[in-house]
Protein backbone atom coordinates (compact mmCIF):
# COMPACT_ATOMS: atom_id res chain seq x y z
CA UNK A 1 0.00 0.00 0.00
CA UNK A 2 1.53 2.45 -1.45
CA UNK A 3 0.52 5.91 1.20
CA UNK A 4 2.29 8.62 -0.47
CA UNK A 5 2.37 8.53 -4.77
CA UNK A 6 4.59 10.35 -7.52
CA UNK A 7 2.80 9.50 -10.46
CA UNK A 8 5.33 11.39 -12.61
CA UNK A 9 9.08 9.22 -12.42
CA UNK A 10 10.19 12.77 -14.79
CA UNK A 11 10.18 15.79 -15.39
CA UNK A 12 11.59 17.75 -17.81
CA UNK A 13 11.30 21.69 -17.79
CA UNK A 14 13.51 24.51 -19.59
CA UNK A 15 15.64 26.48 -17.65
CA UNK A 16 14.15 29.79 -16.67
CA UNK A 17 10.60 28.06 -16.35
CA UNK A 18 8.46 27.20 -13.46
CA UNK A 19 9.17 23.42 -12.38
CA UNK A 20 5.89 22.25 -10.74
CA UNK A 21 6.05 17.97 -9.14
CA UNK A 22 3.45 16.69 -7.44
CA UNK A 23 2.61 14.01 -4.79
CA UNK A 24 -0.50 12.78 -3.57
CA UNK A 25 -1.02 10.79 -0.26
CA UNK A 26 -3.85 8.22 0.97
CA UNK A 27 -3.37 8.80 4.57
CA UNK A 28 -4.79 11.11 6.19
CA UNK A 29 -3.17 11.16 9.50
CA UNK A 30 -0.63 12.83 7.83
CA UNK A 31 -0.09 16.24 9.09
CA UNK A 32 3.06 17.35 7.76
CA UNK A 33 5.28 17.42 4.40
CA UNK A 34 8.16 17.39 3.50
CA UNK A 35 10.23 17.81 0.00
CA UNK A 36 13.96 16.31 -0.45
CA UNK A 37 16.32 16.62 -3.50
CA UNK A 38 18.35 13.87 -4.08
CA UNK A 39 21.50 13.51 -6.59
CA UNK A 40 23.08 9.54 -7.30
CA UNK A 41 24.80 8.38 -4.64
CA UNK A 42 24.00 11.18 -1.99
CA UNK A 43 21.83 11.30 0.99
CA UNK A 44 18.72 13.33 0.15
CA UNK A 45 18.82 16.92 1.26
CA UNK A 46 15.92 18.73 2.97
CA UNK A 47 14.28 21.50 0.60
CA UNK A 48 11.05 22.69 2.48
CA UNK A 49 7.86 21.94 4.71
CA UNK A 50 4.88 22.49 5.18
CA UNK A 51 2.21 21.76 8.50
CA UNK A 52 -1.21 20.45 7.45
CA UNK A 53 -2.55 24.04 9.11
CA UNK A 54 -1.11 25.91 5.93
CA UNK A 55 -1.84 25.72 2.77
CA UNK A 56 1.75 27.22 1.35
CA UNK A 57 5.02 27.88 2.39
CA UNK A 58 7.87 29.79 0.54
CA UNK A 59 10.84 29.89 1.28
CA UNK A 60 13.60 31.39 -2.15
CA UNK A 61 12.75 30.02 -5.35
CA UNK A 62 10.96 26.94 -3.30
CA UNK A 63 7.02 26.87 -3.25
CA UNK A 64 5.00 24.00 -1.69
CA UNK A 65 1.47 24.19 -1.81
CA UNK A 66 -1.20 21.41 0.02
CA UNK A 67 -4.68 20.70 -0.49
CA UNK A 68 -5.63 18.45 2.46
CA UNK A 69 -8.93 17.74 0.86
CA UNK A 70 -7.87 16.68 -2.31
CA UNK A 71 -4.46 15.09 -0.30
CA UNK A 72 -2.13 16.05 -2.48
CA UNK A 73 0.86 18.66 -2.00
CA UNK A 74 3.24 20.08 -4.77
CA UNK A 75 6.47 21.82 -5.48
CA UNK A 76 6.89 24.68 -7.47
CA UNK A 77 10.75 25.77 -8.17
CA UNK A 78 10.85 29.08 -10.06
CA UNK A 79 13.20 29.88 -12.00
CA UNK A 80 14.35 26.61 -12.49
CA UNK A 81 18.03 26.47 -12.84
CA UNK A 82 20.01 23.33 -13.95
CA UNK A 83 21.47 22.74 -10.59
CA UNK A 84 18.24 21.76 -9.94
CA UNK A 85 18.21 18.71 -11.85
CA UNK A 86 18.00 15.61 -9.19
CA UNK A 87 15.41 13.44 -7.61
CA UNK A 88 12.86 15.42 -5.81
CA UNK A 89 11.26 12.92 -3.04
CA UNK A 90 8.16 14.07 -1.31
CA UNK A 91 7.39 12.69 2.70
CA UNK A 92 4.43 12.68 4.99
CA UNK A 93 4.66 12.47 8.81
CA UNK A 94 2.14 12.33 11.78
CA UNK A 95 3.58 14.85 14.09
CA UNK A 96 3.66 12.66 16.74
CA UNK A 97 5.50 9.60 18.63
CA UNK A 98 8.59 8.70 16.38
CA UNK A 99 7.79 10.91 13.26
CA UNK A 100 8.82 8.53 10.94
CA UNK A 101 8.31 9.26 7.00
CA UNK A 102 7.12 8.23 4.51
CA UNK A 103 8.45 8.77 0.65
CA UNK A 104 7.38 8.53 -2.41
CA UNK A 105 8.94 7.17 -5.10
CA UNK A 106 10.89 10.24 -6.21
CA UNK A 107 10.23 12.40 -9.16
CA UNK A 108 13.64 12.50 -11.72
CA UNK A 109 13.14 16.56 -12.62
CA UNK A 110 15.73 17.43 -15.69
CA UNK A 111 16.46 21.05 -16.05
CA UNK A 112 17.16 21.99 -20.34
CA UNK A 113 19.55 24.90 -20.70
CA UNK B 1 23.54 23.53 11.11
CA UNK B 2 21.96 19.72 11.07
CA UNK B 3 25.05 17.70 9.46
CA UNK B 4 24.90 14.14 9.43
CA UNK B 5 28.00 12.32 8.54
CA UNK B 6 28.03 8.70 7.35
CA UNK B 7 31.23 6.40 7.25
CA UNK B 8 32.60 4.54 5.45
CA UNK B 9 30.66 5.73 2.01
CA UNK B 10 31.66 2.48 0.28
CA UNK B 11 32.86 -1.00 1.54
CA UNK B 12 33.33 -4.12 -0.45
CA UNK B 13 33.13 -7.06 1.63
CA UNK B 14 33.40 -10.98 1.41
CA UNK B 15 30.02 -13.25 1.64
CA UNK B 16 29.89 -13.89 5.01
CA UNK B 17 31.64 -11.27 7.37
CA UNK B 18 30.18 -8.43 9.25
CA UNK B 19 30.34 -4.42 8.03
CA UNK B 20 29.62 -1.53 10.76
CA UNK B 21 28.53 1.59 9.21
CA UNK B 22 28.44 4.76 11.50
CA UNK B 23 26.17 7.60 11.37
CA UNK B 24 26.68 11.14 13.30
CA UNK B 25 25.17 14.35 13.96
CA UNK B 26 28.00 16.92 13.98
CA UNK B 27 26.23 19.81 14.73
CA UNK B 28 23.31 18.71 16.84
CA UNK B 29 22.21 16.51 18.96
CA UNK B 30 19.70 13.58 17.80
CA UNK B 31 16.54 12.77 20.03
CA UNK B 32 16.15 10.49 17.08
CA UNK B 33 18.19 8.38 13.84
CA UNK B 34 16.69 6.13 11.19
CA UNK B 35 18.40 3.59 9.19
CA UNK B 36 16.96 3.71 5.43
CA UNK B 37 17.82 1.33 2.77
CA UNK B 38 17.69 2.23 -1.04
CA UNK B 39 17.30 -0.41 -3.98
CA UNK B 40 18.29 1.59 -7.50
CA UNK B 41 15.55 3.54 -8.87
CA UNK B 42 13.51 3.19 -6.07
CA UNK B 43 12.33 4.90 -2.97
CA UNK B 44 14.06 5.02 0.47
CA UNK B 45 12.68 2.08 2.46
CA UNK B 46 12.79 2.93 6.42
CA UNK B 47 14.84 -0.13 8.20
CA UNK B 48 14.60 0.73 11.80
CA UNK B 49 14.33 3.97 14.28
CA UNK B 50 16.90 4.13 17.21
CA UNK B 51 16.34 6.49 20.21
CA UNK B 52 19.49 6.98 22.36
CA UNK B 53 20.29 4.05 24.97
CA UNK B 54 17.09 2.42 24.00
CA UNK B 55 16.43 -0.65 21.89
CA UNK B 56 15.67 -0.03 17.92
CA UNK B 57 12.54 -0.54 16.38
CA UNK B 58 12.13 -2.53 13.20
CA UNK B 59 9.86 -2.17 10.52
CA UNK B 60 8.02 -5.16 9.39
CA UNK B 61 9.98 -7.87 7.36
CA UNK B 62 13.51 -5.91 8.44
CA UNK B 63 15.06 -8.52 10.33
CA UNK B 64 16.69 -7.36 13.35
CA UNK B 65 19.40 -10.20 14.22
CA UNK B 66 20.89 -9.33 10.75
CA UNK B 67 20.38 -5.86 11.11
CA UNK B 68 22.03 -5.07 14.17
CA UNK B 69 21.46 -0.91 15.36
CA UNK B 70 23.57 0.65 18.23
CA UNK B 71 22.35 3.95 19.57
CA UNK B 72 25.00 4.73 22.23
CA UNK B 73 24.87 8.85 22.10
CA UNK B 74 22.81 11.46 21.07
CA UNK B 75 25.40 11.86 18.15
CA UNK B 76 26.09 8.44 17.26
CA UNK B 77 23.79 5.64 15.48
CA UNK B 78 25.72 2.52 14.30
CA UNK B 79 24.41 -0.14 11.70
CA UNK B 80 25.80 -3.38 11.55
CA UNK B 81 25.12 -6.07 9.10
CA UNK B 82 26.10 -9.29 10.37
CA UNK B 83 26.69 -12.06 8.03
CA UNK B 84 26.87 -9.89 4.53
CA UNK B 85 25.40 -11.57 1.62
CA UNK B 86 24.97 -10.46 -2.01
CA UNK B 87 21.33 -9.78 -1.53
CA UNK B 88 22.47 -7.33 1.48
CA UNK B 89 23.88 -5.29 -1.10
CA UNK B 90 22.40 -1.89 -1.19
CA UNK B 91 22.82 1.85 -0.67
CA UNK B 92 22.69 2.24 3.28
CA UNK B 93 21.48 6.18 4.42
CA UNK B 94 20.56 7.09 7.93
CA UNK B 95 19.38 10.54 9.56
CA UNK B 96 18.71 12.36 12.48
CA UNK B 97 16.24 14.48 13.77
CA UNK B 98 16.19 17.02 16.69
CA UNK B 99 13.36 17.25 19.37
CA UNK B 100 10.13 17.80 18.24
CA UNK B 101 10.38 18.50 14.96
CA UNK B 102 9.52 16.14 12.30
CA UNK B 103 12.51 17.18 9.65
CA UNK B 104 15.42 14.58 9.15
CA UNK B 105 18.76 15.35 8.60
CA UNK B 106 20.36 12.68 6.24
CA UNK B 107 23.73 11.43 5.91
CA UNK B 108 24.88 10.93 2.54
CA UNK B 109 25.18 6.90 2.29
CA UNK B 110 27.32 4.13 2.05
CA UNK B 111 27.14 2.43 -0.87
CA UNK B 112 27.79 -1.82 0.43
CA UNK B 113 28.95 -3.88 -2.30
CA UNK B 114 29.10 -7.74 -0.38
CA UNK B 115 31.10 -9.98 -2.64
Amino acid sequence: DQQVKQNSPSLSVQEGRISILNCDYTNSMFDYFLWYKKYPAEGPTFLISISSIKDKNEDGRFTVFLNKSAKHLSLHIVPSQPGDSAVYFCAASVNQGAQKLVFGQGTRLTINP
Amino acid sequence: GAVVSQHPSRVICKSGTSVKIECRSLDFQATTMFWYRQFPKQSLMLMATSNEGSKATYEQGVEKDKFLINHASLTLSTLTVTSAHPEDSSFYICSAKRGGSPEQFFGPGTRLTVL
